[in-house]
């Protein structure tokens, strides 16, 4: 089993539409858990760590179930801007990123 | 701001030829990495430093070795690049945070 696993998509929306990204890991003594967004030939930029409790920035929720071994990263009133390459990320022992899961959000 | 900076943004080497990759970044982070991307691969980890003079194997050190002077500095060698090593080199320090920031990537490939 991959450490962190994700559907690589695409996942093909219209603008304004709700969608979420889940992504499961192996390691249940993770601590740390994050968003990376990657934009086409770009490098992976944070887009937001995940808290225990759930935490929210904007339109974009993101979420841990440490029963499960998931987290999951929520977009509401999706933005043509929103497209891009979303990383999921969990630490430790050191950061262990996704293959990540593409957005395309068209008009 | 925060800025890592890396050397070339591409590179086309031959088979057979030394390689040197730079990373620089500014904000006094202890932790260095260097990564490869590759599609449906993901980012793997080749090496990794936390300290000066410090490295670490990561998951795929193969055909790579690393160099670590100065704290701000991180340097990928290629001791003989073969056209397995064509890809994107991503390197990234780390704050306390555990937040990691990416240099703009180097596409290397290996003719």
């Amino acid at each position: 089993r991959k450490e962190v696993e994700q559907d690589p998509g695409p996942f093909n929306v219209p603008e304004g539409a709700t969608v979420a990204f889940n992504c499961t890991y192996s390691n249940s003594a993770s601590q740390s858990f994050f968003w990376y967004r990657q934009d086409c030939r770009k490098e992976p930029k944070l887009l937001m760590s995940v808290y225990s409790s759930g935490n929210e920035d904007g339109r974009f929720t993101a979420q841990l179930n440490r029963a499960s071994q998931y987290i999951s990263l929520l977009i509401r009133d999706s933005k043509l801007s929103d497209s891009a390459t979303y990383l999921c990320v969990v630490n430790p022992p050191q950061l262990v990123f996704g293959t990540g899961t593409r957005l395309l959000v068209s008009p | 701001d925060v800025k890592v900076t890396q050397s070339s943004r591409y590179l086309v080497k031959r088979t057979g030829e030394k390689v040197f990759l730079e990373c620089v970044q500014d904000m006094d982070h202890e932790n260095m990495f260097w990564y490869r991307q590759d599609p449906g691969l993901g980012l793997r980890l080749i090496y990794f430093s936390y300290d000066v003079k410090m490295k670490e194997k990561g998951d795929i050190p193969e055909g790579y070795s690393v160099s670590r002077e100065k704290k701000e500095r991180f340097s990928l060698i290629l001791e003989s690049a073969s056209t397995n090593q064509t890809s994107m080199y991503l390197c990234a320090s780390r704050a306390s945070s555990g937040t990691q920031y990416f240099g703009p990537g180097t596409r290397l490939l290996v003719l």
